[in-house]
């Protein structure tokens, strides 16, 4: 059972336009919610984080929307870059106190910035 | 400052043979886990260790096992490889045993 379903799987975006990933959960006990941006030969590098006791997050041109009635969380990539071009993933994690805390992960969106 | 190194970058197993993995840790960092990510999905939690203590166990066979030295560095190590076994192996650090994970770049492992 995938407690972390990603969507798009793959994205074209232009240069300067807005990428947008989805991702839902199921399991309600998660309340760490980051984005991991991963290119080729590397190893996942943390983007940005949420915790549900707000409804955005902004860092620089990134920004997290999170919907906790709707159990959904999204990826808005404003000014896309061809350097941003890489596989995003985002993942759960109950954090904090709660015990055991692994990450769960989504599958992936290869995002492609075109000129 | 270093951040999580892993060795081997790469190798290539035959089937039933066996393999370690090794992760040092950001320095201070206690916690240590292991991810396998096959190509084209999302990393899976394999192992968490704490202080030298197993702390949290996903869903993998015996075959994979692991432990962290008084360090903090960390051995995975894979018995009887099987061609399902390939895949890239991660480990990350963590300053406690929850949140604010840093990803080493990871051991590419091929079963042949």
């Amino acid at each position: 059972q995938q407690q972390v379903k990603q969507s798009p799987q793959s994205l074209i975006v232009q240069k300067g336009g807005i990428s947008i990933i989805n991702c839902a959960y199921e399991n309600t006990a998660f309340d760490y919610f980051p984005w991991y941006q991963q290119f080729p030969g590397k190893g996942p590098a943390l983007l940005i984080a949420i915790r549900p006791d707000v409804s955005e997050k902004k860092e620089g041109r990134f920004t997290i929307s999170f919907n906790k009635s709707a159990k959904q969380f999204s990826l808005h990539i404003m000014d896309s870059q061809p350097g941003d071009s890489a596989t995003y993933f985002c993942a759960a994690s109950r954090d904090q106190n709660s015990g055991n805390t692994p990450l769960v992960f989504g599958k992936g969106t290869r995002l492609s910035v075109i000129a | 400052d270093a951040g999580v190194t892993q060795s081997p970058t790469h190798l290539i197993k035959t089937r039933g043979q066996h393999v370690t993995l090794r992760c040092s840790p950001i320095s201070g960092h206690k916690s240590v886990s292991w991810y396998q990510q096959v190509l084209g999905q999302g990393p899976q939690f394999i192992f968490q260790y704490y202080e030298k203590e197993e702390r949290g166990r996903g869903n993998f066979p015996d075959r994979f096992s692991a432990r962290q030295f008084p360090n903090y560095s960390s051995e995975l190590n894979v018995n009887a490889l099987l061609l399902g076994d390939s895949a890239l192996y991660l480990c990350a650090s963590s300053l406690a045993w929850v949140g604010g994970y840093t990803f080493g770049s990871g051991t590419r492992l091929t079963v042949v």
